[in-house]
């Protein structure tokens, strides 16, 4: 149980594009996801935190008009990265924690890698 | 402010040799302390959290409250035990902060 899943696995986009990716907890329902971003050999940066049917707190420097969340249900929380450009290349995880498991155990996506030409 | 250092940005070792990997963390009142393991090519997982007190994959890890360390340990390294790993330590109702990472590299 308690799997997140993300689509699409990989995308390339050209630079001024918008591309949206989806982040889904197929076997539970989640009221909490996060969004993080992984340059590579770096650690997980979190960008922000999504409650359903409110609007995502996002950490210092996130451009939230740029990296945008959404939680529409408890199953899926998506993000689109507007105006993407080559900087914004990067791997981006969600995540989710489990309602049943307690708030501090956190499910993850396997990640988006997201390259801007 | 949260911090959580881990020293060694990549540690190696021998098969069978015992490994120990360092977490100290810098947190305001008592944090849950996890460690979360990435395989290659595989999403991040949870690899241990203290609370549970449970021996996974033969890693165990300790609390040591007055020096804020929550270190990794195996006695004997297994190739398989390779990978990226991330101490974890998290309050309630605070946001997820992941150390900078270890990663193990066990050699045959």
């Amino acid at each position: 149980g308690a799997v997140v899943s993300q689509h699409p696995s990989r995308v390339i986009c050209k630079s001024g594009t918008s591309v949206k990716i989806e982040c889904r907890s197929l076997d539970f329902q989640a009221t909490t996801m996060f969004w993080y971003r992984q340059f590579p050999k770096q650690s997980l940066m979190l960008m922000a935190t999504s409650n359903e049917g409110s609007k995502a707190t996002y950490e210092q420097g996130v451009e939230k008009d740029k990296f945008l969340i959404n939680h529409a249900s408890l199953t899926l929380s998506t993000l689109t990265v507007t105006s993407a450009h080559p900087e914004d290349s990067s791997f981006y995880i969600c995540s989710a924690t489990h309602p049943g498991q307690g708030a501090h155990e956190q499910y993850f996506g396997p990640g988006t890698r997201l390259t801007v030409t | 402010a949260q911090r959580v250092t881990q020293p060694e940005k990549l540690l190696s070792v021998f098969k069978g040799a015992p490994v120990e990997l360092k977490c100290n963390y810098s947190y305001s009142g008592s944090p849950e302390l996890f460690w979360y393991v990435q395989y290659s090519r595989q999403r991040l997982q949870l690899l241990l959290r203290h609370i549970s007190r449970e021996s996974i994959k033969g890693f165990t890890a300790d609390l040591n409250k007055g020096e804020t360390s929550f270190h990794l340990k195996k006695p004997f390294a297994q190739e398989e035990d390779s990978a990226m790993y991330y101490c974890a330590p998290h309050n309630y109702g605070q946001n997820f902060v992941f150390g900078p990472g270890t990663r193990l590299s066990v050699l045959p």
